[in-house]
Parts: structure tokens; C-alpha cells; sequence
């Protein structure tokens, strides 16, 4: 089993451009998580999603969309890069509400100039 | 707002010691508490999690749970230079399907 897998593992955007972040499991978990990482800070959540059609937003979703049309994938949009998009993005799945632990894919770091 | 905090360190310990990683958290109905571990450049991986009072242990981690002050902490026994790395203290938030991260205590473990 691959768990969770991110492409790309690394972009490079300019300002104004737009790319979807990738995210596959196949733990076959009803949850999936989108964060972002700054450097030297924690985790973020950006948006969620506790099964296919079903989304809602995080702590920080501004500048993001989601969609989630099958158990095995959570894309990430940005739209319009901004460097204060520059980050870390993990995303992580979890088998099912309240107290199950997360399980994080490699992460994709991005970097807008 | 809820918060989890965590002191950033860096936390130095001899190879052999006892490192001790606390986090205090806001939220008084959280349930589940999470501990990952996360090396430079990697994901986070789940180290251990507890959901009751008291301590629990996993091999040569112990995490210990306190309700009552809000404080949970993760005991690392003959820490290795391979435990250095950042520690993120996860805690769910009451009713929702969300946790909140602190923001990492990074443990150095020096020969």
C-alpha cells in the first residue's frame, strides 16, 4: 500500500498563476485533511473533508478550493498564486471522526515569486 | 481561539537521558491527544496518542495525560541522536472532526 501520496513534490509558481496540488490515498479512510507549514510553525488546516461531496473549510481557506468527488482523492486549487502562499502542504487522511489519528502524505513545497 | 502550546526549544539532552516534551492546551473538552514526530524536510508521523488520564507507555515513550491542567507530555527514555527531530503535540477540538497542532518543540540529542 502506497498510504498517502502528493504530486508535486516541489513548484515553483510566479504571481497570478494558478496549479492543483495532488492528494491519493488508498487506506481506504472516509476523512482528508489539507494543511499548510510555515517555517518554525505548526500546522495549519486549510480545508477538509469527512467523505466524496463532502467539504468545508479550515482555519486559514482564503485563496484555496477543494473538491472531493471519490474516497481516494482531495485536490488543492490555488487560484491566483500570492507569495504568502509559499509554504508546506500536507495532506493527510484519517479513518474516521473524532479521535483517529491522522496519517500525513510527503508534503509539496511551494514557492511563489 | 483555541490553542495548543508548545515551548520551541531547542530542548538539548546527553544521548542516554531523559528528554521530557510538554504542551498545554486550551480546548477543555478535548478528548484525544496526539504526539508526531516530524525530522527537517519529512511529514509528520504519529508517535503516540492518549485519550485517558494518567500515563501510557510505548516503549521508550511515555505519554502522560492530565486533564485537569490541561497538560499532556511525552517522556523519551535513552533518547538516541536519531529522536532529534521536532515534536508536534495534536490535540482534537471538542465536537469536530478537526485537531489543532502546536507549533513543534525540536529535540536535540548530542552524543
Amino acid at each position: 500500500n502506497a498510504g498517502v501520496t502528493q504530486t508535486p513534490k516541489f513548484r515553483i509558481l510566479k504571481i497570478g498563476q494558478s496549479m492543483t496540488l495532488q492528494c491519493t490515498q488508498d487506506m481506504n479512510h472516509n476523512y482528508m485533511y489539507w494543511y499548510r507549514q510555515d517555517p518554525g510553525m505548526g500546522l495549519k488546516l486549510i480545508y477538509y473533508s469527512v467523505g466524496a461531496g463532502i467539504t468545508d473549510k479550515g482555519e486559514v481557506p482564503n485563496g484555496y478550493n477543494v473538491s472531493r468527488s471519490t474516497t481516494e482523492d482531495f485536490p488543492l486549487r490555488l487560484e491566483l498564486a500570492a507569495p504568502s502562499q509559499t509554504s508546506v502542504y500536507f495532506c493527510a487522511t484519517q479513518r474516521g471522526g473524532g479521535v483517529y489519528e491522522q496519517y500525513f502524505g510527503p508534503g509539496t513545497r511551494l514557492t511563489v515569486t | 481561539q483555541k490553542e495548543v502550546e508548545q515551548n520551541s526549544g531547542p530542548l538539548s539532552v546527553p544521548e542516554g537521558a531523559i528528554a521530557s516534551l510538554n504542551c498545554t492546551y486550551s480546548d477543555r473538552g478535548s478528548q484525544s491527544f496526539f504526539w508526531y514526530r516530524q525530522y527537517s524536510g519529512k511529514s509528520p508521523e504519529l508517535i503516540m496518542f492518549i485519550y485517558s488520564n494518567g500515563d501510557k507507555e510505548d516503549g521508550r515513550f511515555t505519554a502522560q495525560l492530565n486533564k485537569a491542567s490541561q497538560y499532556v507530555s511525552l517522556l523519551i527514555r535513552d533518547s538516541q541522536p536519531s529522536d532529534s527531530a521536532t515534536y508536534l503535540c495534536a490535540v482534537n477540538i471538542q465536537n469536530t472532526d478537526k485537531l489543532i497542532f502546536g507549533t513543534g518543540t525540536r529535540l536535540q540529542v548530542f552524543p
